[in-house]
């Protein structure tokens, strides 16, 4: 069955201490594996797509990286503003619909 | 700039009532899809649709139903609203299997 777990469900930081969100994934094949950011009360936001194994993409303090199993989104010196949910979302190579981890709720403390 | 908009952020509702969440797009996107979003789950799947009055069944379309009369508009509709329908309601858009853009999304409140 294909899944997507996200890790952990909530991270509380400072601001500076630089950590990792961590989306591991089972499915049979893979097209693409989505990050996206969500503000309470809003609709997600798209940051990045990885297709490939080794792949890695950056935006500002974000960095997505992605292996055979799971990917990792680097947030380094995160600020206040950096708050939010990230979730991740797989598309498995037997459909054209994504599949979703649960999220992971970061707060930043100032 | 791109725009996927909801036509409601806040709707409570009684257990009986039927419901429409409305959602358009201007971007001119074939892909348009409505999601669920409950606290500790993922986003899951309600409908989607590929092109005008054409529709298929996501993973949980029980009580629900969708109509596409235009390219730009994809409207949900709950037949008849029960308490556990409460939830926050996504539509986003795309173009072929790229990313998705999602409305502001709608929390429905069934009492």
């Amino acid at each position: 069955e294909d899944q997507v777990t996200q890790s952990p469900e909530a991270l509380r930081l400072q601001e500076g201490e630089s950590s990792s969100l961590n989306c591991s994934y089972t499915v049979s094949g893979l097209r693409g594996l989505f990050w996206y950011r969500q503000d309470p009360g809003k609709g997600p936001e798209f940051l990045f797509t990885l297709y490939s194994a080794g792949e890695e993409k950056e935006k500002e303090r974000l960095k997505a990286t992605l292996t055979k199993k799971e990917s990792f989104l680097h947030i380094t010196a995160p600020k206040p503003e950096d708050s939010a949910t990230y979730l991740c979302a797989v598309l498995p190579g037997s459909n054209y619909q994504l599949i979703w981890g649960a999220g992971t709720k970061l707060i930043i403390k100032p | 700039d791109v725009k996927v908009t909801q036509s409601s952020r806040y709707l409570v509702k009684r257990t009986g009532e039927k419901v429409f969440l409305e959602c358009v797009q201007d971007m001119d996107h074939e892909n348009m899809f409505w999601y669920r979003q409950d606290p500790g789950l993922g986003l899951r799947l309600i409908y989607f649709s590929y092109d005008v009055k054409m529709k298929e069944k996501g993973d949980i379309p029980e009580g629900y139903s969708v109509s596409r009369e235009k390219k730009e508009r994809f409207s949900l509709i709950l037949e008849s609203a029960s308490t556990n329908q409460t939830s926050m309601y996504l539509c986003a858009s795309r173009t072929g299997r790229e990313k998705l853009f999602f409305g502001s999304g709608t929390q429905l409140s069934v009492l």
